[in-house]
């Protein structure tokens, strides 16, 4: 059973830098799966913001693609997430989940994580 | 880019049936029968019902169906019940380094 758990700072302050992490268990991140994230600012829909495959090929959002890092640590089987200059717009849940290539589909989830930026 | 299409709201009463579009351009969809749907309920995190246009994933209730004509994909349910109330979302593999398209969403309600 895969299983996706999304943890870091709840409270971000403007301008400053968003870090997420996300630890996957019950398969291997190093594995021929898209890996990334997905947010929900408050009331509003699902934004896709970024992948990694193979732990080396990144594909990101237009919107964002100049502010976001998504990288993986083998060693400890997670994926993390760089938002940097972030702004009360960045005001989201965020998501990790794991793509599937062979149909584009989203099958696991994280949980989500709320992050908030504010000073 | 912009989303895809979707109505933000629909309702229907139990029992009823209701279709939920779900509109992009020729690029949107790049070509390809890569369209997905997600299920949220509030406080959660989306779930999968269907994906390749018109597949379930198993432990999907057979209530749930896809299609897709032109560049309208079209999520359809059946029998609507009252746990059937979530938002809806469609999504679609673009061809380029932006690889997923969502839809604005809709919020689905079981009068």
């Amino acid at each position: 059973q895969v299983q996706l758990q999304e943890s870091g700072p709840g409270l971000v302050k403007p301008s400053e830098t968003l870090s997420l992490s996300c630890s996957v268990s019950g398969h291997s991140i190093d594995s021929a799966y898209y890996w990334g994230w997905v947010r929900q600012p408050p009331g509003k829909g699902l934004e896709w913001i970024g992948s990694i495959y193979r732990t080396q090929k990144t594909y990101y959002s237009m919107s964002l693609k100049s502010r976001v890092t998504i990288s993986v640590d083998t060693s400890k089987n997670q994926f993390s997430l760089r938002l940097t200059s972030v702004t009360a717009a960045d005001t989201a849940v965020f998501y990790c989940a794991r793509l599937r290539g062979s149909s584009w589909t989203f099958d696991y989830w994280g949980q989500g994580t709320l992050v908030t930026v504010s000073s | 880019q912009s989303a895809l299409t979707q109505p933000a709201s629909m309702s229907a009463s139990p029992g009823q049936s209701i279709t939920i579009s779900c509109s992009g351009t020729t690029s949107d969809f790049g070509g390809y029968n890569y369209v997905s749907w997600y299920q949220q309920h509030p406080g959660k995190a989306p779930k999968l019902i269907i994906y390749e246009v018109g597949n379930r994933p198993s432990g999907v209730s057979n209530r749930f169906s896809g299609s897709k004509s032109g560049n309208t994909a079209s999520l359809t349910i059946s029998g609507l019940q009252a746990e059937d109330e979530a938002d809806y979302y469609c999504t679609s593999y673009r061809d380029s380094d932006s690889l997923v398209l969502f839809g604005g969403g809709t919020k689905l309600t079981v009068l």
